[in-house]
């Protein structure tokens, strides 16, 4: 079955306590993408990355680094998470950029 | 930039009436336009697509045709069931872009 998974699926950490949140794709997918979710805005982009070792930068891309060592991962790692970082991130793939996403469940971040 | 803008919700109405999410872009270039739907705990699934001017995207019964003249992507449903209730995100991809809408929630009521 083709799909985005994401780990974890919650989580409720402090200031300050380095995460990593993993994302796989099994569809072999050059583009994947990172967002996070806030009431009345919408998803917004953090990273972005179009094929391995190749990423960069969304709208929203301060206190988050993400990394594409191999094709179907791409982690996104917040080294020094904050509160106002606390929201829904989803990760994202397609076959290539400006195609049809597959969404994984989301992710639901609470920094206390 | 480019930029989606959606009506704003939430939208509440009574099984088998007719639905229209109101979604507008702006946007350089030639860009494809995407509905996607969330339903509760889930991530975003694709509901249709347009890649070009007067191309009709449908799916489930929804439908959105691609206007360039008045740079609009609007959502329609004829029926709409119970089982439709979800947040609806109007999108457009550009080269290196991608611009969701902040989402229409919509409830439908038996």
């Amino acid at each position: 079955e083709a799909q985005v998974t994401q780990n974890p699926r919650y989580l409720i950490t402090v200031t300050g306590k380095k995460l990593t949140v993993t994302c796989s794709q099994n569809m072999n997918h050059e583009y994947m993408s990172w967002y996070r979710q806030d009431p009345g805005l919408g998803l917004r982009q953090i990273y972005y990355s179009m094929n391995v070792e190749v990423t960069d930068k969304g709208d929203v891309p301060e206190g988050y680094k993400v990394s594409r060592k191999e094709k179907r991962n791409f982690p996104l790692i917040l080294e020094s998470p904050s509160p106002n970082q606390t929201s829904l991130y989803f990760c994202a793939s397609s076959y290539r950029e400006g195609q049809p996403q597959h969404f994984g469940d989301g992710t639901r971040l609470s920094i206390l | 930039g480019n930029s989606v803008t959606q009506m704003e919700g939430p939208v509440t109405l009574s099984e088998e009436a007719f639905l229209t999410i109101n979604c507008t872009y702006t946007a350089t270039g030639y860009p494809s336009l995407f509905w996607y739907v969330q339903y509760p705990g889930e991530g975003l699934q694709l509901l249709l697509k347009a890649t070009k001017a007067d191309d009709k995207g449908s799916n489930k019964g929804f439908e959105a045709t691609y206007r360039k003249e008045t740079t609009s992507f609007h959502l329609e449903k004829g029926s709409v069931q119970v089982s439709d209730s979800a947040v609806y995100f109007c999108a457009l991809t550009g080269t290196n872009d991608m611009r969701f809408g902040a989402g229409t929630r919509l409830t439908v009521k038996p």
